[in-house]
């Protein structure tokens, strides 16, 4: 596609449900990270893939916290048993290589609310 | 570990004026990239320009213009002429291989 895709733009969830967020990233682009951006912070990150291997996962702040890119494009970022710490954007990039060279192409993002 | 620090939380400039953003980062490595990034209030980030450590000379992209200090690890935002359209947040962002580290972010206001 002509950009990074994030579905759903907004999610509201009862604390303990398991919230699931995806991540369409541009046709092509190797390299795709998650993030997590806190109201009025800089994005922290989280994951990181080249293709469908996950290369470093040393972001992602518990076990309840999980990603995949199964086919080395589509991804998705699944939080199991919400708690309300979790409420947050999550933002999506992707780039070519994952290299300075190239420069990240993020999302519009998928803001999680945890109630 | 890297870590990037802006410390300027909001700015504010009058439409037409030149404001400047400060950015300053800590690394080991000598051959890294720079960037600032625009966050406006629809959320999606956009880059506004980049600046590969290697090249002494700086970036620049239209009305955007950076002040690299590479021994000072400083890596300052000028816009000139501001526009409302530039209001938002504004990201310094360090990368080396595939880690990139942004800060915490400056509120920039574009006055009338």
């Amino acid at each position: 596609g002509a950009g990074v895709s994030q579905s759903p733009r907004y999610k509201v969830a009862k604390r303990g449900q398991d919230v699931a967020l995806r991540c369409d990233p541009i046709s092509g682009h190797v390299s795709l990270f998650w993030y997590q951006q806190a109201l009025g912070q800089g994005p922290e990150f989280l994951t990181y893939f080249q293709n469908e291997a996950q290369l470093d996962k040393s972001g992602l702040p518990s076990d309840r916290f999980f990603a995949e890119r199964p086919e080395g494009s589509v991804s998705t970022l699944k939080i199991q048993r919400t708690q309300q710490e979790d409420s947050a954007v999550y933002l999506c990039a992707s780039s070519v290589t994952g290299l300075g060279a190239n420069v990240l192409t993020f999302g519009a993002g998928s803001r999680l609310t945890v109630l | 570990a890297q870590t990037v620090t802006q410390s300027q939380p909001e700015m504010s400039v009058q439409e037409a004026e030149t404001v400047t953003l400060s950015c300053t980062y800590d690394t080991s490595e000598s051959d890294y990239y720079l960037f600032w990034y625009k966050q406006p209030p629809s959320r999606q980030m956009i880059l506004v320009i980049r600046q590969e450590a290697y090249k002494q000379q700086n970036a620049t992209e239209n009305r955007f213009s950076v002040n690299f200090q590479k021994a000072a690890k400083s890596f300052s935002l000028k816009i000139s002429d501001s526009q409302l359209g530039d209001a938002a947040m504004y990201f310094c962002a360090y990368n080396y291989g595939q880690n990139f580290v942004f800060g915490p972010g400056t509120r920039l206001s574009v006055l009338p």
